[in-house]
């Protein structure tokens, strides 16, 4: 358990609003990543996180924001959500190893997101 | 286009057999490949790893295999357990200092008693 917390676990918003994800890690890491699970694509990489305020696009950017300003937190905002952002999103870290990281991510429960 | 391929969405296996679960790529940089189980409502669950430097990894009842020339490895559940009723996915590594992950789609397995 890397003691990672996403919240909310759940929500439904509409078309049009912006939402903010958050996910918390109670560790340290320096790496943090966020995801999206769909039926048929598996997980995709959103955005991550190497640092207090030091942030990277993933494989799915597009319509996503992140902010990290503090080393247990990472934000991931949709600035006006649409119904293709309905799915689960997962927050992870990678265990710090000295001046490596560990190729193994460790991941949170999950924020299932339903826009309408 | 997907990098990573899991092409069997459901696998059924009565318990005490063998499970075995595919993976195949098309990156020639990944090398660090990685399999996770995910039951619902959770988030994924990291279960085994291998390097490409190795062709076998074993942990207990979980074995991968890796098959470079084919870009080819599989999961070997053995024996299967109710339990291991889940999603597994494959992923993939190209290294680098941020160690992203590229997933498959999944493959649910199912254990029957």
């Amino acid at each position: 358990d890397a003691g990672i917390t996403q919240s909310p676990r759940h929500k439904v918003t509409e078309t049009g609003t912006p939402v903010t994800l958050r996910c918390h890690q109670t560790e340290n890491h320096r790496y943090m990543y966020w995801y999206r699970q769909d039926p048929g694509h598996g997980l995709r990489l959103i955005h991550y996180s190497y640092g207090v305020k030091d942030t990277d696009k993933g494989e799915v950017s597009d319509g996503y924001s992140v902010s990290r300003s503090k080393t247990e937190d990472f934000l991931l905002t949709l600035e006006s959500a649409t119904s293709s952002q309905t799915s689960v999103y997962f927050c992870a870290i990678s265990v710090d190893r000295g001046s490596t990281i560990a190729y193994e991510q460790y991941f949170g429960p999950g924020t299932r997101l339903t826009v309408t | 286009d997907q990098q990573v391929k899991q092409n069997s969405p459901s696998l059924s296996v009565q318990e005490g057999r063998i499970s075995i679960l595919n993976c195949d790529y098309t990156n020639s940089m990944f090398d660090y490949f990685l399999w996770y189980k995910k039951y619902p409502a959770e988030g994924p669950t990291f279960l085994i790893s291998i390097s490409s430097i190795k062709d076998k990894n074993e942990d207990g009842r979980f074995t991968v295999f890796l098959n470079k020339s084919a870009k080819h490895l599989s999961l070997h559940i053995v024996p299967s357990q109710p339990g291991d009723s889940a999603v597994y996915f494959c992923a993939a590594s190209e290294g680098g200092t941020a160690s992203k992950l590229t997933f498959g789609t999944g493959t649910r397995l199912q254990v029957t008693l």
